[in-house]
């Protein structure tokens, strides 16, 4: 299974921009990049998923690198509320489904 | 729209017992996937069924098992409970099995003594 490489801990000031990288190098071709996040233990919030193209919603943009070997999920105006463990995660697909293949995570503090 | 349920929220068992967690997924969904979150780690990837067949098994014993009923919730069944069991036990819908996201439950703090 390809695996994600995330810095453990990360800072962001209120109303800037936060920027989450992951590496995930052993990333097959139909293999996509999934970002969640997670809040006080609480089920994991699903943010944005990309497969090799830049993709935005309402709450992130994910910007992936053109190997695929490594990607960044930015949040564009971070608030308190964004605190939390964020995950990027592989989606391998299995012989009739598909798992999702969790790393370690980043939290991230927003601070005032 | 009712998101992903289940039940209970909180499960203490002692060494040994057998627990069943349940779930509900999003209304329209027909895939459940389940998965262990022991504290600090990330969630592990325990099984995913689809239309009441499993469709993938993670790397776990075969103390866990599951099940999909034809209104598409969803049991675990955990035997012989051990200390390394305790665990926040985390349900996820998505419209199939393949090719889309998957939407969390809140989970069910399973703790063994």
């Amino acid at each position: 299974d390809a695996k994600t490489t995330q810095p453990p801990s990360m800072d962001c000031a209120e109303g800037r921009a936060a920027n989450l990288p992951c590496n995930h190098s052993t990333i097959s071709g139909n293999e996509y990049v999934y970002w969640y996040r997670q809040i006080h233990s609480q089920g994991p919030q699903y943010i944005i998923h990309g497969l090799k193209n830049n993709e935005t919603n309402e709450m992130a943009s994910l910007i992936i690198t053109e190997d695929r070997k490594s990607s960044t999920l930015i949040l564009p105006h971070a608030t308190l509320r964004d605190t939390a463990v964020y995950y990027c995660i592989v989606r391998v697909a299995m012989e009739y489904g598909n798992k999702l293949v969790f790393g370690a995570g980043t939290i991230l503090r927003v601070k005032s | 729209d009712a998101g992903v349920t289940q039940s209970p929220t909180h499960l203490i068992k002692t060494r040994g017992q057998h627990v069943t967690l349940r779930c509900s997924p999003i209304s329209g969904h027909k895939s459940v996937s389940w998965y262990q979150q022991v504290l600090g780690q990330g969630p592990q990837f325990i099984f995913q069924y689809y239309e009441k067949e499993e469709r993938g098994r993670g790397n776990f014993p075969d103390r866990f098992s599951a099940r999909q009923f034809p209104n598409y919730s969803s049991e675990l069944n955990v035997n012989a409970l051990l200390l390394g069991d305790s665990a926040l036990y985390l349900c996820a819908s998505s419209l199939t099995g393949t090719r889309f996201e998957q939407f969390f439950g809140p989970g069910t703090r399973l703790t063994v003594l």
